[in-house]
Formats: C-alpha cells, sequence, structure tokens
C-alpha cells in the first residue's frame, strides 16, 4: 500500500526566501507526481505534473523534482511572497491503477 | 469559463435528510471522481466513473450512490445523512483513466450535518 508523507506540516518563513517542500512515499514504483496549492476554503489548483520519465518541471518560481529510487518529490519555491501562502499537497499517481494517494500537505505561510 | 463546476458551494442539512450534489465538467475528459476531504484535510477517493462506467468504488456506505448520466457530468446522493459526513467533498476530471496527464479539481461543497 502506497504511503504518502509531507514534511514539515507546517511553514513559516519571512518574504523573499526560497524554500523547500518535500513529498516522500514508499513504493517506488510510482508513474506520475501532481503537485497543488489549496488556498483556505478553496479547491486544489495543480501547479505542475511531473510525468515518470521526467525528473522535474519548472513553471515560474516553481520547480518540482523527482527522485523514483530515493522515494522522493521536492517542490521549490523561489523567492516567496506572501501570496505563496496556502497549503500544498503532493499526489502520487499510479497510472497503471488509474489511483493515487494524496499527501497530508504543507501549510505554507510567508510573512511580509 | 469554470473547468470543473460543482453546485451547491455549500450545504447545510440535518441528520436524516437526503441530498445531492452535482459536477459537470467542461474539459472533454473521460474520467470523472469524488473525493472526501476530512477536517485534517486528508483526501480520499471516494469513487471515479470512466465514460459513465464505475471504475473506483471504495469502502463507502451505501448511503453514497454515485450516477453518470454522460461522461461530462457526475452527482453525487447521500441518503440518510449523518453527523459524520460532514467534509468538503471535491470533484475531479482527467483526460484519461490512467491520469497520464493528471487531475483537475473542482472548488469544493462544503456539507454540514446538524
Amino acid at each position: 500500500k502506497q504511503e504518502v508523507t509531507q514534511i514539515p506540516a507546517a511553514l513559516s518563513v519571512p518574504e523573499g526566501e526560497n524554500l523547500v517542500l518535500n513529498c516522500s512515499f514508499t513504493d517506488s514504483a510510482i508513474y506520475n507526481l501532481q503537485w497543488f496549492r489549496q488556498d483556505p476554503g478553496k479547491g486544489l489548483t495543480s501547479l505542475l505534473l511531473i510525468q515518470s520519465s521526467q525528473r522535474e518541471q519548472t513553471s515560474g518560481r516553481l520547480n518540482a523534482s523527482l527522485d523514483k529510487s530515493s522515494g522522493r518529490s521536492t517542490l521549490y519555491i523561489a523567492a516567496s511572497q506572501p501570496g505563496d501562502s496556502a497549503t500544498y499537497l503532493c499526489a502520487v499517481i499510479n497510472t497503471n491503477a488509474g489511483k493515487s494517494t494524496f499527501g497530508d500537505g504543507t501549510t505554507l505561510t510567508v510573512k511580509p | 469559463d469554470t473547468a470543473v463546476s460543482q453546485t451547491p458551494k455549500y450545504l447545510v442539512t440535518q441528520m436524516g435528510n437526503d441530498k445531492s450534489i452535482k459536477c459537470e465538467q467542461n474539459l472533454g475528459h473521460d474520467t470523472m471522481y469524488w473525493y472526501k476531504q476530512d477536517s485534517k484535510k486528508f483526501l480520499k477517493i471516494m469513487f471515479s466513473y470512466n465514460n459513465k462506467e464505475l471504475i473506483i468504488n471504495e469502502t463507502v456506505p451505501n448511503r453514497f450512490s454515485p450516477k453518470s448520466p454522460d461522461k461530462a457530468h457526475l452527482n453525487l446522493h447521500i441518503n440518510s445523512l449523518e453527523l459524520g459526513d460532514s467534509a468538503v467533498y471535491f470533484c475531479a476530471s482527467s483526460q484519461d483513466v490512467g491520469l497520464n496527464y493528471g487531475y483537475t479539481f473542482g472548488s469544493g461543497t462544503r456539507l454540514t450535518v446538524v
């Protein structure tokens, strides 16, 4: 059974800092990994999708990497802004089964 | 244009009532899902449909019944609501059943049972 852990559960940083969020998984035979952000009371917004043949994806100030051998994905946020404050979730996707396992999320607060 | 839309956004109802949540996607995706997010923010799959056919049915009480009249719609009907059903319910869609291109989520329906 796939288990997905996101550490830390909460993170508070001053504006402008670069930061890394972690997503660890137990079954290395994963296929895709998707990062989302969730604002309070809102839905999940897709940030980046890394397919199994890829090692990383970039969008603006965000960079996500995937290392299947170590069972880990990281989301790097450069030059953080207060608007980045949200909960960040990772989903480990088994494309063969059409199923995924979500982490519990990291709640990020960026202070002005 | 909202890609995955759910109605209603908020639902407050008494124990024992029956309620429905509707979901529509205009992305042309083949597969749709219902997820439940509890108070601890944990997301759990409930059901998924591919081209109107049920493909995932997790351990969910029989009081929950999904219905997909066409591949653009997936509704969730809940009978005899209980306090423990209070949660945020998310609809999602994916281009294919294998999730090769990931998910698109709706904005959620916050259900409160009193």
